[in-house]
């Protein structure tokens, strides 16, 4: 079983919209979330980090499901500038704290 | 906005030769960490970095390898041999400290190994 597995899309909505993605994780002492976003051949850019009790900012809103070692991302209210590969990303319990990727769900919006 | 700068952005070498890739980390971070993307996959980790020592590596992260931090403010990962299969993105990572578990990272050096 793949450590963060994504469904890589590509999610294809009109302006406006609301979208989800999810995503599952295998190794049950992660410790910490986040979604990040990357645009072509550029680096990761944090989006946000997932709190246990859910967590909103602006358009987005991530949720954590430790009993399903599941996490989504919502995004409302969809905007061209939205259209990007979304990376679920966690931190193992190691002590380097290094993050483990999802291979991305891949975003377009569309006017 | 304080952020982790990388250089240089795209690096063509001849396979056998050595690289270095340079990274300035967020100023006061502690933890440094390098990752690698090869087109079209995932954003693997390669090795992180603290208090001046290697922390944890990945397979990925061979006798090829090494990491530097020769003075307060760079970051650097030396591929002694390149290989075909480095050609990559390798992006460079600092965060904050214990409790910060947010990691920010460069915007990456394009490794093309011919």
């Amino acid at each position: 079983r793949k450590e963060v597995e994504q469904d890589p899309g590509p999610f294809n909505v009109p302006e406006g919209a609301t979208v989800a993605f999810n995503c599952t994780y295998s190794n049950s002492a992660s410790q910490s979330f986040f979604w990040y976003r990357q645009d072509c051949r550029k680096e990761p850019k944090l989006l946000m980090s997932v709190y246990s009790s859910g967590n909103e900012d602006g358009r987005f809103t991530a949720q954590l499901n430790r009993a399903s070692q599941y996490i989504s991302l919502l995004i409302r209210d969809s905007k061209l500038s939205d259209s990007a590969t979304y990376l679920c990303v966690v931190m193992t319990p190691s002590s380097s704290y290094k993050l483990i990727f999802g291979s991305g769900t891949r975003l377009l919006v569309r006017p | 906005e304080p952020e982790v700068t990388q250089t240089p952005s795209h690096q063509v070498t001849q396979m056998g030769q050595e690289v270095i890739l340079r990274c300035v980390p967020i100023s006061n971070h502690l933890y440094f960490y390098w990752y690698r993307q090869i087109l079209g996959q995932k954003v693997e980790f390669l090795v992180s970095f603290y208090n001046n020592e290697i922390s944890e590596k990945s397979e990925i992260f061979d006798d090829q390898f090494s990491v530097e931090r020769p003075d307060g403010s760079n970051f650097t990962l030396k591929i002694r041999s390149t290989k075909l299969e480095d050609s990559a993105m390798y992006f460079c990572a600092s965060r904050g400290g214990s409790y910060v578990n947010e990691q920010f990272f460069g915007p990456g050096t394009r490794l093309t190994v011919l």
